[in-house]
């Protein structure tokens, strides 16, 4: 498997549940990122990790927490959403932050439904 | 503050030419990024312009005017898989991404 892989696709949960956004890179790349990308609205960068350590924290609301065990990997955990943090969720790798020609390569992004 | 302007939607036909601008106004300039995004698919990367001036890949064009704070894409001999959402973002004194809300451009037959 090659590119950016994310899980799951599509999720629909409750104000009360908590569940998590998993992402994986097979590029070898040093840093990932998750963003929120809203209809018409640019796309919000939530949370940067170069080398695993989190570079970036965009006041993002304690409710979405990130975790990046190594380089290749990225979760992010969600509870107690709102239903205004309905969403597409991108995570996305690149070289590094800093690199100036390093294009980011994203995942298909997990559509999440907060009801 | 720092803003990314592109046009919300454009309409072409299969065949034509359309250019789709992009102006920004950042905090220092590492340059400029168009992706390509299809509906419910991850935006891919298509192009990067530091200097000025035009660079051609295939079908895609993208132009580059730092003193004007401008990019456009130019897409050629377009085919309807072009319609998309392509996003222009620029990367800051700080290479922070700044991005546009994206391009919706709709191909008809």
């Amino acid at each position: 498997e090659t590119g950016v892989t994310q899980t799951p696709r599509h999720l629909v949960m409750g104000m009360t549940n908590k569940k998590s956004l998993k992402c994986e890179q097979h590029l070898g790349h040093n840093a990932m990122y998750w963003y929120k990308q809203s209809a018409k609205k640019p796309l919000e960068l939530m949370f940067v990790y170069n080398f695993k350590e989190q570079t970036e924290n965009n006041s993002v609301p304690s409710r979405f927490s990130p975790e990046c065990p190594n380089s290749s990997h990225l979760f992010l955990h969600l509870h107690t959403l709102q239903p205004e943090d309905s969403a597409l969720y991108l995570c996305a790798s690149s070289q590094g932050p800093g690199s100036q020609a390093s294009p980011l390569h994203f995942g298909n992004g997990t559509r999440l439904t907060v009801t | 503050g720092q803003n990314i302007d592109q046009p919300t939607e454009m309409t072409a036909t299969e065949g034509a030419i359309v250019q789709i601008n992009c102006t920004y106004q950042t905090s220092g300039f590492n340059g400029l990024f168009w992706y390509q995004q299809h509906a419910g698919e991850a935006p891919t990367f298509l192009s990067y312009n530091v200097l000025d001036g035009l660079e051609e890949k295939g079908r895609f064009s993208s132009f580059l005017s730092r003193s004007k704070g401008y990019s456009y894409l130019l897409l050629k001999e377009l085919q309807m898989k072009d319609s998309a959402s392509y996003l222009c973002a620029v990367a800051d004194s700080n290479y922070q991404l700044i991005w546009g809300a994206g391009t919706k451009l709709i191909i008809k037959p």
